[in-house]
């Protein structure tokens, strides 16, 4: 089965606080993608990172930063020293060699001035 | 940077009523795919189309539901006979052979009233 859970429904923290959007994903392929995808109120959803299975390098890109461990079938994603415009929904998705991409439910996250 | 275009943006409509909307891919992008997002839920496959044809469809994508590639740049989807519960935003996506990601188009937000 292929599957990506995201146990966070909802979750609030005060600005400038780190926060962390657990992802658990399961597929039985060997070779899959896993992304983020950012979706602000307007709705559109917005590419933030892929990493492929071969890669469990974690990588930071400015107060972003994602930690693939393939051991715990997890791609976590951390927002350090978050701002209110972070506020938004996020997805973690899964993507397997027949190409479609299934996401998990999402975790609404707020961020209080 | 190229982008997915999707029109309209909000297209509202009657129950019974035939609706197409139009996804314009990356230019050089050759498979493409239509998303579902049932308002404050998760992101849902519809189908993948690739040289012409259905690739693969989920189980949402019934009877009503058809896509078309009409010509070298538009990606259509059409519903014959809307329903209340096809109220949703509809994302089209489109991938090429050089790249492992979908990219999104901004959705269009159907209401069936």
């Amino acid at each position: 089965a292929q599957k990506v859970t995201q146990a966070q429904t909802e979750i609030s923290v005060v600005e400038k606080e780190d926060v962390t959007l657990d992802c658990v994903y399961e597929t039985r392929d060997t070779t899959y993608y896993l992304f983020w995808y950012k979706q602000p109120p307007s709705g559109e959803l917005v590419f933030l990172i892929r990493r492929n299975s071969f890669d469990e390098q974690n990588e930071i890109s400015g107060r972003y930063s994602w930690n693939f461990q393939k051991s715990t079938s997890s791609f976590n994603f951390t927002i350090t020293a978050s701002q209110v415009v972070d506020s938004a929904v996020y997805f973690c998705a899964l993507r397997n060699r027949d190409d479609k991409i299934i996401f998990g439910k999402g975790t609404r996250l707020h961020i209080l001035p | 940077e190229p982008e997915v275009t999707q029109t309209p943006s909000h297209q509202v409509t009657q129950m019974g009523q035939e609706v197409i909307l139009r996804c314009v891919p990356i230019s050089n992008h050759l498979y493409f795919y239509w998303y579902r997002q049932i308002l404050g839920q998760k992101v849902e496959f519809l189908v993948s189309f690739y040289n012409n044809e259905i690739s693969e469809k989920s189980e949402i994508f019934d009877d009503q539901f058809s896509v078309e590639r009409p010509d070298g740049s538009n990606f259509t989807l059409k519903i014959r006979s809307t329903k209340l519960e096809d109220s949703a935003m509809y994302f089209c996506a489109s991938i090429g052979l050089s790249t492992d990601t979908q990219y999104f188009g901004p959705g269009t937000r159907l209401t069936v009233l």
